[in-house]
Order: C-alpha cells, then sequence, then structure tokens
C-alpha cells in the first residue's frame, strides 16, 4: 500500500478539466511544500509535471497546475488532449527519516 | 542534453547480489543529489535511495541494510549495490536526478531486476 493515496482512474473528454487528488498525512504533504507530480506513459520514463506544490518546470504546458489544501495536494490538468493520456504520480517529501513517498497513481483516460 | 541509462538488472534468486550502474551524461552526477526509484510489476513508483553532492545517504526502510547507493566521479556514474535480495524487490530500477524540492527532473529509462529461483 502507498503512502500517498490517489484514486485509480480518473476520465475526461477532450478540451475538459480533471482534477486528481493525492491525500497524505501531516508529516508528508501537510508538512511540507515539496509535493511534485509525474506523468508516465507506458514504456516511458516518468516526467516532471509540477514540483514544489505548483511550480512548472520549463517545457510543460501551462494546462497542467498543482496546488494543496491541509494534508491533500491536487493536479489539475485543463483544455484535455488525446496525449495527456497516462499514469500520474504525486510524490512529497516527508522528513529526513522516510525522506519520500510517493502516491499509488492515478490512470488517466481521455475519453 | 541530460542523459540517464541504468545497467546491470537480471534474474537473480533469493538472497543473492546484483549491482545496477547508472551512467549519467550533460551534468554531473557529483553535484546533484541522485535518486534510485523502483516500480514492481503492476504497482507504483517506490523510492528506495538517495545520495547527496556531499555524500549523505539515505535509503527507505523496506532496502536500509541490504542496498548501498554510490558514485564515482571519474566515470560519473550512480550505483546501487543490492544483496539479500528478495521476491519482492523485483521491479524496475530507475535511476533519477534529483531537482528542487526532493522532486526528480530526469529519469532513466529503467532496468529490470527479477529476483526468482
Amino acid at each position: 500500500q502507498s503512502a500517498l493515496t490517489q484514486p485509480r482512474s480518473v476520465s475526461g473528454s477532450p478540451g475538459q478539466s480533471v482534477t486528481i487528488s493525492c491525500t497524505g498525512t501531516s508529516s508528508d504533504v501537510g508538512g511540507y511544500n515539496y509535493v511534485s507530480w509525474y506523468q508516465r506513459h507506458p514504456g516511458k520514463a516518468p516526467k516532471l509535471m509540477i514540483y514544489d506544490v505548483s511550480e512548472r518546470p520549463s517545457g510543460v504546458p501551462d494546462r497542467f497546475s498543482g496546488s494543496k489544501s491541509g494534508n491533500t495536494a491536487s493536479l489539475t490538468i485543463s483544455g484535455l488532449q488525446s496525449e495527456d493520456e497516462a499514469d500520474y504520480y504525486c510524490c512529497s517529501y516527508a522528513g529526513s527519516y522516510t525522506f519520500v513517498v510517493f502516491g499509488g497513481g492515478t490512470k488517466l483516460t481521455v475519453l | 542534453e541530460v542523459q540517464l541509462v541504468e545497467s546491470g538488472g537480471g534474474l537473480v534468486q533469493p538472497g543473492g547480489s546484483l549491482r545496477l550502474s547508472c551512467a549519467a551524461s550533460g551534468f554531473t552526477v557529483s553535484t546533484n543529489y541522485m535518486n534510485w526509484v523502483r516500480q514492481a510489476p503492476g504497482k507504483g513508483l517506490e523510492w528506495v535511495s538517495a545520495i547527496y553532492s556531499g555524500g549523505s545517504t539515505y535509503y527507505s526502510d523496506s532496502v536500509k541494510g541490504r542496498f548501498t547507493i554510490s558514485r564515482d566521479i571519474s566515470k560519473n556514474a550512480l550505483y546501487l549495490q543490492m544483496n539479500s535480495l528478495r521476491a519482492e524487490d523485483t521491479a524496475v530500477y530507475h535511476c533519477a536526478r534529483g531537482n528542487t524540492g526532493y522532486s526528480s527532473d530526469y529519469w532513466g529509462q529503467g532496468t529490470l531486476v527479477t529476483v526468482s529461483s
């Protein structure tokens, strides 16, 4: 069982918005502003989409945004496109002992 | 261009050992913090180990005492020595470059480790 809880799947139609949640505890998501999100297409390496809760690396479309409230972080993808169909993983710093924890992943289907 | 290429995976019996390598290019391993992250079949990503530029190392509880992360400055490479392997260590192992806020901005494609008799 993963330390962070994500929905197993979400779906949306092209052009719509979807939000993927990532629930942790005050020891990880709620305790630090170090949440990151990764996109993974089958057979490809994970790609960093969001870091520090809401920062986008260069090259990531601004359709991708991140936020956090309490112990839950969220990734919102607006203007869904077919190429957004992938697995998405959240990740959080969890202190100097546990270090980093991941969510179980969410499969995004673009209908 | 930043590239990470893992090697060294394979089939090993329970209790055996393997050493994974990660060849880096486009940046210097010793000046970044580096991670190993694995994904077991049908499972999500799991952080395994990290090494900071200063040499501090960190391990998940599931591998502590069995795995050792290291780097070779002359070869610009990262390693993961895995001992006392268990069936539950079966996974694709990725090396990843650390970024701001404990994220990882570049990942390798991974190398498959299968622990089975």
